[in-house]
């Protein structure tokens, strides 16, 4: 069956510091990955897309990288600040289909 | 308006009541997604309309579940009967794309979280 899995365990860094997170997939061949973030009691705010053509993608202090070899996708964030505390989520589009397919998320706390 | 709204922000229905929803997506954006989000788990596709067409429904989990979006603009997600399982955050998004989102940002609402007692 088809799955997304994120970091199981939460991330706590030091402000300044790298939060790296993880999206393993199995069972897609999707075509866009994409990244949202989510804060207590809000909805997912859309941070980055990548296609499958595309290894990497930055936007400011982010970068996503994606290996379809692998199945996963990185999402890195530098520079760390205590504002980027929150939870991440990745998303993958199903082929052939108007839906996109969400991790469980990993919450990410920054420590100042 | 700015964004996605959702109404209400808070739902509390005992067992067996009906209850509805409300999204009115950002002005232009074809389609439109309901989402069913679990505590600590990702949101969980429900339905899908683009305009005033409703495409997929394939996520609905029973047939207490219906939406509506008549004019193609607000929607409506409407439970019947609703159960304990039922309790969740209901989000709403939209996106101008009407290939559905894939390669465009879905704007998302800040949802309702509904409470079964």
């Amino acid at each position: 069956s088809q799955k997304i899995e994120q970091n199981s365990e939460a991330l706590n860094i030091q402000e300044g510091k790298t939060a790296t997170l993880t999206c393993n997939y199995t069972n897609y061949s999707p075509a866009y990955l994409q990244w949202y973030r989510q804060d207590p009691g809000r909805g997912p705010v859309f941070l980055l897309l990548i296609r499958e053509n595309e290894k990497e993608k930055r936007k400011e202090r982010l970068k996503v990288t994606f290996d379809t070899t692998l199945k996963q996708s990185l999402f890195h964030i530098t520079a760390s600040q205590p504002a980027d505390s929150a939870t991440y989520l990745c998303a993958l589009d199903r082929s052939n289909d108007y839906k996109l397919s969400f991790g469980a998320g990993t919450t990410v706390t920054v420590r100042a | 308006g700015a964004g996605v709204s959702q109404s209400p922000r808070y739902k509390v229905a005992k067992r067996g009541q009906d209850v509805a929803l409300r999204c009115d997506p950002i002005s232009g954006h074809v389609s439109l997604f309901w989402y069913q989000q679990a505590l600590g788990q990702g949101p969980e596709f429900l339905t899908y309309f683009q305009n005033e067409a409703q495409l997929d429904k394939s996520g609905l989990p029973s047939d207490r579940f219906f939406a509506e979006r008549p004019e193609g603009s607000v929607s409506t997600l409407k439970i019947q009967r609703t159960q304990q399982e039922d309790s969740a955050v209901y989000l709403c998004a939209s996106s101008f794309d009407p290939s559905g989102g894939r390669t465009d940002t879905q704007y998302f609402g800040p949802g309702t979280r509904l409470t079964v007692l």
